[in-house]
Parts: C-alpha cells; structure tokens; sequence
C-alpha cells in the first residue's frame, strides 16, 4: 500500500514559474525523502527531511514537514525545461533501525511538465 | 560510469518463460535493493540485500521470485513462469550502510519487462 500520496497528480507550468507539490502520509515516520525521475529512467535522490525538522532547502528546492498534519510539500523555484519529471516522496517504516531504512514507501507521483 | 547499472534495459518475454535480470551496484555500497514500478505508480519494495544476506522480502515476491547476491557485489532477480501481471519496471538501487541515520538511495535506470 502506499504510505504517501502526492497532489497534485499532474502540474503544467511555464518555466520561470514555481511549483510546489504536496505529499501526505498515514504513520509516523523517522523523515521523508523526496526523489525525481526522469521519463524511462531511475529515480534521483533530491532532499531529505527529518522528523525535527520543520524545513530545508537544496538549491532551487524548499522541503518543508508538518508532521502534525503528516504532509510535506516540494517547492521548485524558477522552474527550467529540464525539471519536466515525475517527484515522489518515500518515508522508510518508523521504528525499524538502521537496517530498514532503505526500504522506503512511495506514494504515486506528481508530473510536472515544464513548458519552455 | 560509477552509478548503478542494470541489464538489460528491456525485456521482452512470453508468458510462461522464465527471465533473469541483473544489477551491478555502486562498488562501496554494502546495501542493494529491488523495487517494482507499474506505469503510472511509485515503486514498491521487493528485497534488500546486506553483503550477500538478504534480510527482507516484500510479501510481493511471490515464490516465483527469487533474487541472490553470491558474493556480495552484483545481483540477479530471476522470475520463473512469468505472468502478464509481472509486467513492469524493475529497479535496482544501492546505498551505504546507513547505521543510525538514512543513507539515499542510488538507482540504476531500471529493466522494462514486457510479458506477452
């Protein structure tokens, strides 16, 4: 079953334009990874936020964790072409130790499509 | 290339067959992972790999599934009598031990099985 789930399902922007994209989640987790993938190929790591934290940021990337409302959002500043993927966010099971931490739950996706 | 490498990159099978995939993880990461993705979803966890002891298996992975890592370096997911519902994406990734603190996940860009 997924554990996060993403919104929107599908983004189209114009490039120098922000997006921001949401993902919730049901259990209580030790922190939140987000990841890219391009069309037809593996997934990228981007950013990863703990349970403390509230915010990060990456470059033209803004993570912010609410876990009181157990959701999280993706912010993309000046969006380019080539950020045109799919994001997920993934939490690994809570309470489970080092020795799980890989083995991560990711919701369905937001395509983002840039337009140049 | 010091990524993640998977082969093949498509495969094509008829029902029944049996098919054999394999990934060669980054050279230093003790952790290997495989993971199933359907069009239109995230991934889900199938396995992981610590050295050469596999420590979980999703419930996913059905007897006909089964996944080695000999001598703790490359690994093979071997499907046997393949079913038109084993239709996806399979990708492989890796990453360091993590211990205490979450280590991100490296993918390979995946094989595309396709059963007829």
């Amino acid at each position: 079953s997924q554990q996060g789930e993403e919104d929107p399902q599908a983004l189209s922007i114009q490039e120098g334009e922000n997006a921001t994209m949401n993902c919730s989640y049901k259990t209580s987790i030790n922190n939140l990874q987000w990841y890219r993938q391009n069309s037809g190929r593996g997934l990228v790591h981007l950013i990863l936020i703990r349970s403390n934290e509230r915010e990060k940021h990456s470059g033209r990337l803004r993570v912010t964790l609410d876990t009181s409302k157990k959701s999280s959002s993706l912010l993309i500043t000046a969006s380019r072409a080539a950020d045109t993927a799919s994001y997920f966010c993934a939490t690994p099971p809570r309470g489970a130790g080092g020795t799980s931490y890989g083995k991560l739950t990711f919701g369905q996706g937001t395509i983002l499509t840039v337009h140049p | 290339d010091t990524g993640v490498s998977q082969d093949p990159r498509h495969k094509i099978t008829k029902r029944g067959q049996n098919v054999t995939f394999r990934c060669d993880p980054i050279s230093e990461h003790n952790r290997l992972y495989w993971y199933r993705q359907t069009l239109g979803q995230g991934p889900e966890f199938l396995t992981y790999f610590q050295n050469e002891a596999q420590l979980e298996k999703s419930r996913l992975l059905s007897d006909r599934f089964s996944a080695e890592r000999p001598k703790g370096s490359f690994s093979t997911l071997e499907i046997q009598r393949t079913e038109q519902g084993d239709s996806a994406m399979y990708l492989c990734a890796s990453s360091l031990d993590p211990g205490t603190r979450s280590s991100p996940l490296h993918f390979g860009n995946g094989t595309r099985l396709t059963v007829t």
